[in-house]
Parts: C-alpha cells; structure tokens; sequence
C-alpha cells in the first residue's frame, strides 16, 4: 500500500499520559499537514511542514502539542499530559507541493484518540 | 469572520434532485480551491479542483466567483451514494497551510 498510513489507528490513554502518534506519508510528498477533527466538524488545520522544516502551527494549538518530522519523511505528533478535550479523530495528509493534480491532497485514515 | 464558511446542513433530497452548497473563504490571495467528500467514519477525499471560473465532471459542478470569494458545489440527479459530508478546501495560498470548512452534511432519500 502506497498510501499515508497512521499508527495507531485508535489510542485509549487516561488524563494526564503522554501519547504519541505516527504518519507515513506517500514517499515522494514533501508537504505533510496534521489536522484534528471532531464529530460534526471539518478538519482543524494543527500545523504542516515541508519536508524536515515545520512552517506553520496554528495559533489555536496548545503547547502541549508537538510534531516532528525529522528526515522529511515520517512525522509523529506527541500530545502531553492529555485532557478530555483532546479526544479527537487526528487526521495526517501528504500532497507534493507544485507538482502535477495541483497538489492533491491525500489522507491517511486517521488515529482515534479517546482521553479518560 | 471565520477563514471559510459553508452552508449550514443537514441537506435532505430525494433520490434525483439537484442540490447546491456555497463556501465562502476570506482570503482573497487563495488560487486554487477544492471539495472533498468524506464519508461517516472515513477520510476526507479529493471530490473536485477549481482553479479558474468553475469546472464539471459528470454530474458535479463546482463554480468560482473571485468577486464575492464564493465557491459552489452542485450535484445534478443526485443518488442514493452521493449521502456524505461536503468539504470546501481551501489553501492560504500555494505555500502555506490549507484551510477546511466545517463541512456541508448531504442525505439522499429513496
């Protein structure tokens, strides 16, 4: 499978634990965005980085809040001491910036995140 | 004023009907913009592109007016698989982040 894989697909932590989660994204994109998303809403843009460079985190975003993208290929976003209102679906997408379908963006299926 | 706006849903159509959603985006420097479909449970997916006045594939239309920084989906002879959420996408501009509406909830009726 070729497409933007995310691990773990569900995540059921207890308030104040430290999870981390993975995004593979499709290996020739050099933008990978990390979005969050709860029941009856669109995505909520987190932040995005191209290739190793994290450009833009939203200013909504909780220090709490980290990602990463160390050899511009895999990402991991860590959430710490989680909070009941972290519970989300926590979407990663890939596009290849510039290049051919005008940057089509692609998604990976998402990390559930329930926090206790 | 939110960065971009969609029409409130749930829609509920029969079976055959033509249906239309509005986005409206506060940016006025976004280029290119794009609906995605994302079914219950599921990620969102690439429905349509619209760079430049509008485009149409089959049954769905998508128009852009620079003017009043709108965007419109419309499904023509709607079926019962056409029932999803509708995502107006729209990005800051070709280097920064890409921005989702809240979503338009469509549902089909026999």
């Amino acid at each position: 499978d070729t497409g933007v894989s995310q691990n773990p697909r569900h995540k059921i932590t207890k308030r104040g634990q430290n999870v981390t989660f993975r995004c593979d994204p499709i290996s020739e994109h050099n933008r990978l965005y990390w979005y969050r998303q709860t029941l009856g809403q669109g995505p909520e843009f987190l932040t995005y980085f191209q290739n190793e460079a994290q450009l833009e985190k939203s200013r909504l975003l909780s220090d709490r809040f980290s990602a990463e993208r160390p050899k511009g290929s895999f990402s991991t976003l860590e959430i710490q001491r989680t909070e009941q209102g972290d519970s989300a679906m926590y979407l990663c997408a890939s596009r290849l910036a510039g290049g051919p379908g005008g940057g089509e963006l692609f998604f990976g299926e998402g990390s559930r995140l329930t926090v206790l | 004023r939110k960065e971009v706006e969609q029409d409130p849903g749930p829609f509920n159509v029969p079976e055959g009907a033509t249906v239309a959603f509005n986005c409206t985006y506060s940016n006025s420097a976004s280029q290119s913009f794009f609906w995605y479909r994302q079914d219950c449970r599921k990620e969102p997916k690439l429905l349509m592109s619209v760079y430049s006045s509008g485009n149409e594939d089959g049954r769905f239309t998508a128009q852009l007016n620079r003017a009043s920084q709108y965007i419109s989906l419309l499904i023509r002879d709607s079926k019962l698989s056409d029932s999803a959420t509708y995502l107006c996408v729209v990005p800051e501009s070709s280097a920064s982040k890409i921005i989702f509406g809240s979503g338009t909830r469509l549902s089909i009726r026999p």
